[in-house]
Formats: C-alpha cells, structure tokens, sequence
C-alpha cells in the first residue's frame, strides 16, 4: 500500500522568502502526483499536476518536480505572501485510481 | 468552483440517525471518491468509484454505505454513527486512468452526537 509523507508538518516564514515543501512516497509505480492547497475547513484546491512521465510543472510562482525513482517530490514556492497561508497536500495517484495523501504542510507566511 | 458540489455543507445528527451526503460532479468524469478528514490526520481514502464500479473499501465500517448510480453522482449514506466518525467529508472526481487532475468538494462538515 502506498504511503506518502510530508516533512516539514509545520512551515513558518517572514513574507518574501522563497520555501520548499517535500514530499515523498514509497512505490514508484505511480500514474501522477498533484499537489493541492487547503484553506482551514474548506476543500481543496489544485496547484499543479505532475504526469509519472515528467519532471516538473510550473504555474506562476508554483514550481513542482518530481523525481519518481526515488520516490520524491518537491514543491517550490517563490516570494511567499501572506495569502499563501494554508495547509499545502501531496497526493499519489496509482494505475488503480486510488489517490492517496500525505498528512500536509501548514504553511504561515508572515507579514 | 470547482465543479464537484457537495451537499450538505454542514451536517449535525444523533447517532441513531440515518442521512446521506451527496456529490455531484458534471466535469465528465468517470471516477469519484470519498474521503475522511479527521483532525490533524491525513485524508483517509474510503470508497472509489470507476465508471460505477467500487473499486476500493478501506476496510471502511458497514455504518458507512456508498452508493453510485451514475457517473455523476456519489451519495454517502450513513447510519448508527458514532461519535468519532465526527470529521470533514470529501468528494472528489476524476477522469479515470488518465493524467488530469482530480478536483474535491467543499466538503460536508459532519458532528455525531
């Protein structure tokens, strides 16, 4: 079974920095990886998709990778602003259509 | 928006009760999901659906009873909970076996009393 870990549980950062998230998997014969924002109580939001056959995605100050051989995946944020406070999740998608999460990085960027 | 809706919002039964939650998804997907959210815990897959077919029960409590009659639509129905299945429920759909994204729900905000 599939399982996915997030480090660090906790990120917080003065406004401007530039930050990495980690997150990493234990079977490599994953279908994609896609990272997703969570506001407190809401569901969650799409970021960026990253196909089992690519190395990173971009979508403006987003910047994902994937290393699929070693079972890693980083999440690249550039000039943090306080908006984007919230709980950033890494999800592995399998050729059965399971998706399965990490525990999250609750991020504060601070003014 | 994201195109998956999840009714209720918010969800407040005794625990004898019996009601369901509702997703609706019309993004042409053809996989839906059911996910618990429980305080600082990950998000725990509990059903897959591919083009109406359960493909996945993670070991999921029988009180919990999925049901899909078209690819449209996922209802979670629920009956003699308990206090601990208190949490947030999420939906979410995809397009089956391909490399698109996956889209959730707001979410039904769930207290057992």
């Amino acid at each position: 079974k599939q399982e996915v870990t997030q480090i660090p549980a906790a990120l917080s950062v003065p406004e401007g920095e530039n930050l990495v998230l980690n997150c990493s998997f234990t079977d490599s014969a994953i279908y994609n990886l896609q990272w997703f924002r969570q506001d407190p109580g809401k569901g969650l939001t799409s970021l960026l998709l990253i196909q089992s056959s690519q190395r990173e995605q971009t979508s403006g100050r987003l910047n994902a990778s994937l290393d699929k051989s070693s079972g890693r995946s980083t999440l690249y944020i550039a000039a943090s602003q306080p908006g984007d406070s919230a709980t950033y999740l890494c999800a592995v998608k399998d050729n059965n259509n399971d998706m399965r999460f990490g525990a999250g990085t609750r991020l504060t960027v601070k003014p | 928006e994201t195109g998956v809706t999840q009714t209720p919002r918010h969800l407040v039964m005794g625990m004898t009760n019996k009601k369901s939650l509702k997703c609706e998804q019309h993004l042409g997907h053809n996989a839906m999901y059911w996910y618990k959210q429980s305080a600082k815990k990950p998000l725990e897959l509990m059903f897959v659906y591919n083009f109406k077919e359960q493909t996945e029960n993670n070991s999921v409590p029988s009180r919990f009873s999925p049901e899909c009659p078209n690819s449209s639509h996922l209802f979670l129905h629920l009956h003699t909970l308990q206090p601990e299945d208190s949490a947030l429920y999420l939906c979410a759909s995809s397009q089956g076996r391909e490399p698109t994204e996956a889209f959730f729900g707001q979410g039904t905000r769930l207290t057992v009393v």
